[in-house]
């Protein structure tokens, strides 16, 4: 059974920086792009990043080029996004997802920027 | 950027009727399209990809059309657990864009 479990989700002020997390498990992680998405309180999906199967590749929305960081760790099975200097736009639910249409999901996990 | 035009923004339709959502391109995206369902508090679920092809699980009422930058997801005869919010997404580009969403509620 595919299974996306994200963390590192949470409360941190404008300016401020935070990793998110996502272990997977169930399919040959290491042969599948990954995707981040997000969707801000009471909004839609927002494309945000993905990453190619072996990292040599990386895109990102222009909202968050040169503030985040896609990468991903194929021995653990694990994708990274390490956000800094947040502002309180980037306020979401922060989904991981396999592929970049992606046909499976996360849970999600909450990052609120506020003071 | 591609832009993502889905219409209408809210579709109410009862139990048992068709369904027909669009989406629009503003540029050319092949079949590169796919089709989500989101319920309140839960993650988007893949319904159809490449335009047309039903994502593994996702019964036969849910259908996809289109091409280039017209596209249709047509809900044969709503069930209930069909009333949720759907998006599409271009994967044509980068960026990868989603459009608005349309939400299916109870006529």
């Amino acid at each position: 059974e595919v299974q996306l479990v994200e963390s590192g989700g949470g409360l941190v002020q404008p300016g401020g920086s935070l990793r998110l997390s996502c272990v997977a498990s169930g399919f040959t992680f290491s042969t599948y792009w990954m995707s981040w998405v997000r969707q801000a309180p009471g909004k839609g999906l927002e494309w945000v990043a993905t990453i190619k199967y072996d990292g040599g590749d990386k895109y990102y929305v222009d909202s968050v080029k040169g503030r985040f960081t896609i990468s991903r760790d194929n021995a653990k099975n694990s994708l990274y996004l390490q956000m800094d200097s947040l502002r309180d736009e980037d306020t979401a639910v922060y989904y991981c997802g396999r592929a970049y249409a992606p046909d499976f999901w996360g849970q999600g996990t909450l990052v609120t920027v506020s003071s | 950027e591609i832009v993502m035009t889905q219409s209408p923004a809210t579709l109410s339709v009862s139990p048992g009727e068709r369904a027909t959502l669009s989406c629009r391109a503003s540029q050319s995206v092949s079949s590169n399209l796919a089709w989500y369902q989101q319920k309140p508090g839960q993650a988007p679920r893949l319904l159809i990809y490449g335009a047309s092809t039903r994502a593994t699980g996702i019964p036969a009422r849910f259908s996809g059309s289109g091409s280039g930058t017209e596209f249709t997801l047509t809900i044969s005869s709503l069930q209930s657990e069909d009333f949720a919010v759907y998006y599409c997404q271009q994967y044509n580009n980068w960026p990868r864009t989603f459009g608005q969403g349309t939400k299916v509620e109870v006529k």
